[in-house]
């Protein structure tokens, strides 16, 4: 089945605590993004990436690190984590040729 | 700057009615534009996606949406409500498959 995995999909953590979101696809996709979501402000774009080795920030990059080694992962790091991180953040990924972003479920990350 | 607008926050539509959800933008040039839903708990669905050509699209669960360039709208709509349509909806609007930009969503009630 093609989908965009991310792991943990609920996550509690301490402010200044080291983590890191991990998110797949399967689907041979050249775009993957990071997105948080806050009531009353919709979507935002954090990061997003072209291409193995090439990211960019999106809206809202501070605070935030991601990766893009190989083609399929795309994790999002929080080096030291506040609680104005706190936030539903999904993953997405798109084919450069048919775009459109497919979504994962979703990490909800609460940090107290 | 690029903008999406969706001016209902919440819309109340009852089970078999016709629904029509607007969505205005702003962007330099022709954009691409997606509507999203995202029932409580998930990731996001695409719905539909414009890009060129006609501008009445057709997409899943019964969904079209009409981009009009004179006033720069791109509203979903269908025909006859179900309960299951009950979820919130995103228009979204971008240059290829990386920075998508968000409206801030319209939350869609069905009541029998």
């Amino acid at each position: 089945e093609a989908q965009v995995t991310q792991n943990p999909r609920y996550l509690i953590t301490v402010t200044g605590k080291k983590l890191t979101v991990t998110c797949s696809q399967n689907m041979n996709h050249e775009y993957m993004s990071w997105y948080r979501q806050d009531p009353g402000l919709g979507l935002r774009q954090i990061y997003y990436s072209m291409n193995v080795e090439v990211t960019d920030k999106g809206d809202v990059p501070e605070g935030y690190k991601v990766s893009r080694k190989e083609k399929r992962n795309f994790p999002l790091i929080l080096e030291s984590p506040s609680p104005n991180q706190t936030s539903l953040y999904f993953c997405a990924s798109s084919s450069r040729d048919r775009y459109g972003y497919t979504f994962g479920s979703g990490t909800r990350l609460t940090v107290v | 700057a690029q903008s999406v607008t969706q001016p209902d926050i919440h819309i109340t539509v009852s089970e078999g009615a016709s629904l029509e959800l607007r969505c205005n933008y702003s962007y330099g040039a022709t954009p691409y534009l997606f509507w999203y839903v995202q029932s409580p708990g998930q990731g996001l669905q695409l719905l539909l996606k414009y890009f060129s050509g006609d501008t009445l699209v057709q997409g899943i669960k019964g969904f079209e949406a009409e981009f009009k360039r004179s006033q720069s709208s791109f509203n979903l709509r269908k025909p006859s409500v179900h309960w299951s349509d009950a979820a919130e909806y995103f228009c979204a609007v971008g240059e290829g498959g990386t920075a998508l930009i968000f409206g801030k969503g319209t939350t869609l009630s069905v009541s029998s």
